[in-house]
């Protein structure tokens, strides 16, 4: 994998339902993957920075996973609630620079 | 928390004509800013990083002399589209590091040119 990639690209889920997305991202020379939240009209939020194979991490009722081997990260969304709806972003960044690349996001949207 | 504030947040302006848009870290030191295009349906694309009291470094295929970067304090950085064409119009957004991991975004700017 070259480039960071997001799936899917959009998912219409029902208040409660717990829902997951997917972060494929190069394996080689990997050194940090950054998940961000973005509501719309608003500025993009970091929810987490993993670097370890096998790192999880949890916020409130987010979490994502980390497999640096494979390159692939999960988020994770247990409840989903309205105010979940948002764009989720996951960037990687590989060792040697300071450069992060976006994935194209996962739009979630959460209906009553 | 730390906020990064960018102005402004859409502007209209006709064809030759030059934008400024400017970001600020309002609460925090910025020793990197970053700048980010983004076209529809597409991902944000890195277009250059500016590091306070030095030139900005230009990613590949961004024009330097058509998007000028200035990051003449820690707490501003700007960027200034010159000779503004339609091709310019999309969706331009800063982040800021504080020397740490995560970024924090502005809530970017809409360019349309006429």
């Amino acid at each position: 994998i070259l480039n960071v990639e997001q799936s899917p690209q959009s998912l219409h889920v029902q208040e409660g339902d717990s829902t997951n997305f997917t972060c494929s991202f190069p394996s080689s020379n990997f050194y940090a993957l950054h998940w961000y939240r973005w509501e719309t009209a608003k500025s993009p939020e970091a929810l987490f920075v993993m670097t370890l194979n096998g790192d999880e991490k949890k916020k409130g009722r987010i979490s994502a996973t980390l497999n640096t081997k494979e390159g692939y990260s999960y988020l994770y969304i247990k409840g989903s609630q309205p105010e979940d709806s948002a764009t989720y972003l996951c960037a990687s960044r590989g060792g040697g620079g300071n450069k992060l690349t976006f994935g194209t996001g996962t739009q979630l949207k959460v209906e009553l | 928390g730390a906020v990064v504030s960018q102005h402004p947040s859409w502007v209209i302006c006709k064809s030759g004509t030059s934008v400024k848009i400017e970001c600020r870290s309002l609460d925090f030191q910025a020793t990197t800013m970053f700048w980010y295009r983004q076209f529809p349906k597409k991902s944000l694309m890195l277009m250059a990083t500016s590091n306070e009291g030095s030139k900005a470094t230009y990613e590949q295929g961004v024009e330097k002399d058509k998007f000028l970067i200035n990051h003449a304090s820690l707490t501003l950085s700007t960027l200034t589209v010159t000779s503004a064409h339609p091709e310019d119009s999309s969706f331009y957004i800063c982040s800021a590091s504080r020397g740490n991991e995560k970024l924090f975004f502005g809530s970017g700017t809409q360019l349309s040119v006429l």
